[in-house]
């Protein structure tokens, strides 16, 4: 089985830069992502990490470290339209196939 | 390349019900994915399906099942509808090379 914590909800300033955190625990690690969700409409990719490293992605940058079982997404110049929900989900060797667990979600506000 | 569809929209029902819904998966995509995302709740894996056959199933009562056509769409039926069934239902698709999914927009059902 998995488990996946992120915090729950973040606030940062238009132009910022915010880091969102991922920790998991899993029998068989196959790869990590993340996805953005807003309000009422279905999740999008945006990045996907199986080795170490630091992954880029224009404004949008994510990390892992297998070894600390830890992934962290950045997100530089920050917009309004980026409030959103950010899930981070691990894939398993175990189990199969391309199925993902996700975490409950970083519900993230950008203010003026 | 038309993305994951869903049908329908919306859909209301009272408790005790049956809803099925419904899912059109990317062209050449063989496995959909379900889940269940309640408000304020992460996503809870359902169901996998891949060419045709239930590969994986995730920790709900029997009376959420489905199944897959041989066009690779797919439906999921929810029997003896409960007020606690009342989510967003999503669906996604993957191609062999599982990079990760592709998301449908959701059907909302509402359980009276």
């Amino acid at each position: 089985g998995q488990n996946i914590d992120q915090p729950t909800e973040m606030t940062a300033t238009e132009g910022a830069i915010v880091q969102i955190n991922c920790t998991y625990q899993t029998s068989g690690f196959n790869g990590l992502f993340w996805y953005q969700q807003h309000a009422g409409e279905a999740p999008t990719f945006l990045s996907y990490n199986v080795l170490d490293g630091l992954e880029e992605k224009g404004r949008f940058s994510s990390f892992l470290s297998r070894s600390k079982g830890y992934s962290y997404l950045l997100l530089k110049e920050l917009q309004m339209k980026d409030s959103a929900s950010y899930l981070c989900a691990v894939r398993e060797l175990t189990g199969g196939g391309n199925k993902l667990t996700f975490g409950t979600g970083t519900q993230l506000k950008v203010e003026l | 390349e038309a993305g994951v569809t869903q049908s329908p929209t919306h859909l209301i029902k009272t408790r005790g019900q049956q809803a099925t819904l419904r899912c059109s998966p990317i062209s050449g995509h063989t496995s959909v994915y379900w889940y269940q995302q309640a408000l304020g709740l992460g996503l809870q894996f359902l169901l996998w399906y891949d060419e045709g056959e239930e590969r994986n199933r995730g920790n709900f009562p029997p009376r959420f099942s489905g199944r897959q056509f041989p066009n690779y769409s797919s439906e999921l039926n929810v029997n003896a509808l409960e007020l606690e069934d009342s989510a967003l239902y999503l669906c996604a698709s993957s191609g062999w090379t599982g990079k990760g999914y592709t998301f449908g927009s959701g059907t909302r059902l509402t359980v009276v």
